[in-house]
This record gives C-alpha cells, sequence and structure tokens, in this order.
C-alpha cells in the first residue's frame, strides 16, 4: 500500500530557514499536501502541489516536488516561534481518493 | 479561504451513552467528507468516508455499528459514537473536500475531542 514517510522532529533558531522533508511510495500520487497542525487543533492546509510541477511558492513557503526520486519538501523562509506546529505531508493519487498521510514532523522554533 | 466547522470542540460523556459531532462545509460544498482519529503525538487515522446522499465507506477494523456516519446534506455529515466507552475518548477530525476545486483541495476541521467518563 502507499506510504508516506517524514523525520520527527526539527528545531530551528527563529529567523532561519527550516526544510521537511518527505518521501512517498505511490508512483501514481498525483496530489501533495503540506498541512499545520498546532496543539489541539485542527489540521491547517497550508498548500498542495500537482504532481507535474517542480516548485510552488507562496510567500514564505517553498514546496519542492522531485517525481523521479518521490521526494517532496517544504522550506520555511524566516521561521519564526508561532510557525512552531506538527507539520503533515500527505499524497492523494487523484482528486477523488483518500489522503494518505505522514506521522507528522515537530517544528519547534526557538527565539 | 474555505472553512470546515467542527461541533462541538470538546465534549464530556458518560460511559454507555452517545455523542453526536457536526462537521459543516461553510462556503462550499463537500462531494465528500471524512472523518479521522487522532491519538496523542500520533497521525491520523482515517475512520470512514461519508458520501452525500449515500452510505459511509468504513475502514478495515472500524465498527460501523458503533460510529455512526450521516452525509445528509453537501454541507453536513455527523459522525454519532454510541454507547461510547473510555477508549473511545479522542480526538476526532473530520475533512471535507472542496466540489468547486475540481476535489482536488481538502480542508480540515478544527477538530473535536471526546472525552469518555
Amino acid at each position: 500500500g502507499e506510504d508516506v514517510e517524514q523525520s520527527l522532529f526539527l528545531s530551528v533558531r527563529e529567523g532561519d530557514s527550516s526544510v521537511i522533508n518527505c518521501t512517498y511510495t505511490d508512483s501514481s500520487s498525483t496530489y501533495l499536501y503540506w498541512y499545520k497542525q498546532e496543539p489541539g487543533a485542527g489540521l491547517q492546509l497550508l498548500t498542495y502541489i500537482f504532481s507535474n510541477m517542480d516548485m510552488k511558492q507562496d510567500q514564505r513557503l517553498t514546496v519542492l516536488l522531485n517525481k523521479k526520486d518521490k521526494h517532496l519538501s517544504l522550506r520555511i523562509a524566516d521561521t519564526q516561534t508561532g510557525d512552531s506546529a506538527i507539520y503533515f505531508c500527505a499524497e492523494s493519487s487523484s482528486g477523488y481518493s483518500t489522503l494518505t498521510f505522514g506521522k507528522g514532523t515537530m517544528l519547534l522554533v526557538s527565539p | 479561504g474555505a472553512v470546515v466547522s467542527q461541533h462541538p470542540s470538546r465534549v464530556i460523556c458518560k460511559s454507555g451513552t452517545s455523542v453526536k459531532i457536526e462537521c459543516r462545509s461553510l462556503d462550499f460544498q463537500a462531494t465528500t467528507m471524512f472523518w479521522y482519529r487522532q491519538f496523542p503525538k500520533q497521525s491520523l487515522m482515517l475512520m470512514a468516508t461519508s458520501n452525500e446522499g449515500s452510505k459511509a465507506t468504513y475502514e478495515q477494523g472500524v465498527e460501523k455499528d458503533k460510529f455512526l456516519i450521516n452525509h445528509a446534506s453537501l454541507t453536513l455529515s455527523t459522525l454519532t459514537v454510541a454507547s461510547a466507552h473510555p477508549e473511545d475518548s479522542s480526538f476526532y477530525i473530520c475533512s471535507a473536500r472542496d466540489r468547486g476545486s475540481g476535489g482536488n483541495t481538502i480542508y480540515f476541521g478544527e477538530g473535536s475531542w471526546l472525552t469518555v467518563v
């Protein structure tokens, strides 16, 4: 079955860039998502990318996709303490299938 | 942006009673809604997929008679935990697929904390 892997923890200093990595196994993945979850809250959709794209930028967020290596990354520029949260990578093979989630990466931003 | 609202955000119920959680898409029509359960410090576990006007599709191991899902309209799905027990205590999150986006945008609710005492 499909599998999505993420590193579990990342610690950065405020103002630095953060890069959260994700790998997936399903070669038919069409949509790849990044969600943010703050403690005790639901998931906030940050961004998503289609598999025919290499990069997508949205303000401080940059998503890079290497489809050959099935590798997805989320770069957060000028990381702030408010960015501390768990970040989930997810994939879906079509616009109508379920999402497969990674286990989440806890980002801790220190002042 | 699109909003998915869950209610209640927190509920405490006695063992043996039933509790209903609502999931609403506030500014879009949802072809499909999903219900997840999340244990502390773990990822989301998909429980069931809810399609408007039809029966929900449950994941393996999820008791359909215990977790009753009703998707009455394109903006509302409900999860009823029947005869709840302490082991059902968890964080339940719904998500909704935005039909207007071609189906590829999925938004999540804020989650509902259920504590069964």
